[in-house]
């Protein structure tokens, strides 16, 4: 148990639909990245917010953003959703912007038809 | 291509030991972890390493690292049925806030 929840667990979207995940972190952890594993590959990096601001971005457009709240609860917002978008969203917090322990929630499936 | 290369399947009986080997490219990584990952589960942190260290043991864990060639093993001694799982191999460099991942090594540990 990571003290990481994720919310929904499972998601269905139609091609061109907006969703939003949620997370909640640990109590004290500053930190929230957001991570999409496709089927069969490793996590790969969206971004990092600190203290309610995006700290570093990986190679994602626009139209995946996020949000970080005071109360240690965060938000992944993917809008005009594509068919390669269906993932597992995994959500990590930590305790600051260094990455020696994350501690992953057990993710959002979201499959886009 | 891939930062970080693993291969995909490993099968071992119960009670032997299990080496699930990783190579990764970027010279200026800070730490090296390991990540397990069950079914329908996010990745638990199984154990890392600090680029300047060469070994680290932790129970029935293992990690090695060779800085010159790149590459990260983590054995398990006496592996079980319950380390069923995916592993991860992943790296973290100074520059960036984020884990490059491997593609994963699916350990299968048969009765």
């Amino acid at each position: 148990e990571t003290g990481v929840t994720q919310s929904p667990t499972h998601l269905i979207k139609t091609r061109g639909q907006q969703v939003t995940l949620r997370c909640s972190s640990q109590s004290g952890h500053n930190t929230v990245s957001w991570y999409q594993q496709a089927l069969g590959q490793g996590p790969q990096f969206i971004f990092q917010y600190y203290r309610e601001e995006e700290n570093g971005r990986g190679n994602f457009p626009p139209r995946f953003s996020g949000l970080q709240f005071p109360n240690y609860s965060s938000e992944l917002n993917v809008n005009a959703l594509e068919l390669d978008d269906s993932a597992l969203y995994l959500c990590a917090s930590s305790l600051d912007r260094g990455n020696e322990k994350l501690f992953f929630g057990s993710g959002t499936q979201l499959s886009v038809l | 291509g891939e930062d970080v290369e693993q291969s995909l399947f490993l099968s071992v009986r119960e009670g032997d030991s299990s080496v699930i080997n990783c190579t990764y490219t970027d010279s200026s990584s800070t730490y090296l972890y390991w990540y397990k990952q069950e079914p329908g589960a996010g990745l638990q942190l199984l154990t890392y390493i600090f680029s300047n260290m060469d070994m680290k043991q932790d129970q029935r864990l293992t990690v090695l690292l060779n800085k010159k060639d790149k590459h990260l093993s983590l054995r398990i001694a006496d592996t079980q049925t319950g380390d069923s799982a995916i592993y991860f191999c992943a790296e973290s460099i100074s520059t960036l806030p984020a884990l490059t991942f491997g593609s994963g090594t699916r350990l299968q540990v048969q009765p």
